[in-house]
């Protein structure tokens, strides 16, 4: 199995910092990776694909870079409504597999 | 406007099954596949496998096999999946998540938590 790891694992920012979120794969998935929003009590949202591709209704704030086994998530000018945990996903090769989530909280 | 609405949480006994719901709409349901994903308390989220509606074909993930039965019944838009066996290891929310074009889950259910206990 593809093997995904997210860092940081929590981060704490203050609005208007921006902030990145990486995520390494364990073999390269040539950029068959999405990142996911999820607030709290709530079901993730498809944020990024395919590594940078905005998903339509995403504020242009959230970009998504990166290729081989290394990818990462900026997020300008931070929101308050920002606050979620942050997955990637790889749809490269089954099983499918999620990084682990980055929490992200307010300074 | 797509929506997948999931049936409501269980508590159900060790050893027993439960079978849960995600009913369709707003897309036609034979054209994409189904997923479903399960995120235990603190940790991230799982792949547990897909069916697609039209035929009713399906794959999954090797560590639910056994574990995990996907069906869909086109006639109501609607997928199950069923878990047997339960043990406290399956106490989680499942999501069902629409696999869109590009092979992405652009839309997701609200969650089913079981909760698996004596």
């Amino acid at each position: 199995d593809i093997q995904m790891t997210q860092s940081p694992a929590s981060l704490s920012a203050s609005l208007g910092e921006t902030v990145t979120i990486e995520c390494l794969a364990s073999e390269d998935i040539y950029s068959n990776l999405a990142w996911y929003q999820q607030k709290p009590g709530k079901s993730p949202q498809l944020l990024i694909y395919y590594a940078n591709s905005l998903n339509d209704g995403v504020p242009s704030r959230f970009s998504g870079s990166g290729s081989g086994t290394q990818y990462s998530l900026k997020i300008n000018s931070l929101q308050s409504e920002d606050v979620s945990i942050y997955f990637c996903q790889q749809n490269y090769d089954s099983p499918w597999t999620f990084g682990g989530g980055t929490k992200l909280e307010l300074k | 406007q797509v929506q997948l609405q999931q049936s409501g949480a269980e508590l159900v006994k060790p050893g027993s099954s439960v079978k849960i719901s995600c009913k369709a709409s707003g897309y036609t349901f034979t054209s994409y596949d189904m997923h479903w994903i399960k995120q235990q308390p603190g940790n991230g989220l799982e792949w547990i496998g897909w069916i697609y509606p039209g035929n009713g074909n399906t794959k999954y993930n090797q560590k639910f096999n056994g574990k995990a039965t996907l069906t869909a019944d086109k006639s109501s838009s609607t997928a199950y999946m069923q878990l047997s066996s339960l043990t406290s290891e399956d106490s989680a929310v499942y999501f069902c998540a629409r696999l869109g074009t590009g092979s992405w889950f652009d839309y997701w259910g609200q969650g089913v938590m079981v909760t698996v206990s004596s």
